[in-house]
């Protein structure tokens, strides 16, 4: 079955640290890589993506992810935290032999305290 | 403007009453989806259309029927509604490349009571 994991409920950093928010996947083909971020009460936010080319993508809000192949890893990092970044956090993948599904992991509550 | 727009933003009904939540994007995007996010926050993919044809359908009740009249909008009826169909309802939209990122709307909470 297909699938995407983010193995932490809640990742909690203090401001100014880096952060890392963890996804790994298990799906057919090259798959196209994205993250998310949802604020309270809003709709998901895009972040970023990995379609192809260097391993290591930039997006917004200096946010960057690192796609590893051989681990079937795509993590979300941040080299300083800051405390408006606290937010649900969504890693999903849509699998290489499909171009309309879009599966979603179980989200990171990111929390970034002062 | 907004790029993907869902109406109503809440939605309170009592069991057994029938409702639609409607979705409208002005991207020029060929693919519209409805994901349902539970209680915990699992975002679940519902249904999926491509140029007004039914792509995706998942292991949804046959009581929830989505319906695109054009490319451009994709609404979801839910018939005899149920306690457990509470929920926050996203649509959202792509090109129909699979390399492009999703865009989702604000969501419709649905509270069944």
């Amino acid at each position: 079955a297909q699938s995407v994991a983010q193995p932490e409920d809640q990742v909690n950093v203090a401001e100014g640290n880096p952060l890392t928010v963890k996804c790994t996947y298990s799906v057919s083909g090259n798959p196209y890589l994205f993250w998310y971020v949802q604020y309270p009460n809003r709709g998901l936010q895009f972040l970023l993506k990995y379609i192809t080319g260097d391993n290591l993508v930039k997006g917004s809000y200096g946010f960057e992810a690192e796609f590893n192949k051989s681990q079937t890893s795509f993590h979300l990092k941040k080299p300083s935290a800051l405390v408006s970044d606290s937010a649900l956090y969504f890693c999903a993948v849509r699998p290489g032999d499909s171009s309309y599904k879009l599966i979603f992991g179980s989200g990171t509550r990111l929390l970034v305290r002062p | 403007d907004t790029a993907v727009s869902q109406t109503p933003k809440y939605l309170v009904t009592q069991m057994g009453n029938d409702k639609s939540i409607k979705c409208e994007q002005n991207l020029g995007h060929d693919t519209m989806y409805w994901y349902k996010q539970d209680s915990k926050k699992f975002l679940k993919i519902m249904f999926s259309y491509n140029n007004k044809e039914l792509i995706i359908n998942e292991t949804v009740p046959n009581r929830f029927s989505p319906k695109s009249p054009d490319k451009a909008h994709l609404n979801l009826h839910i018939n005899s509604l149920e306690l457990g169909d509470s929920a926050v309802y996203f649509c959202a939209s792509s090109p129909r490349t699979g390399s492009t990122e999703a865009f989702f709307g604000q969501g419709t909470r649905l509270t069944v009571v």
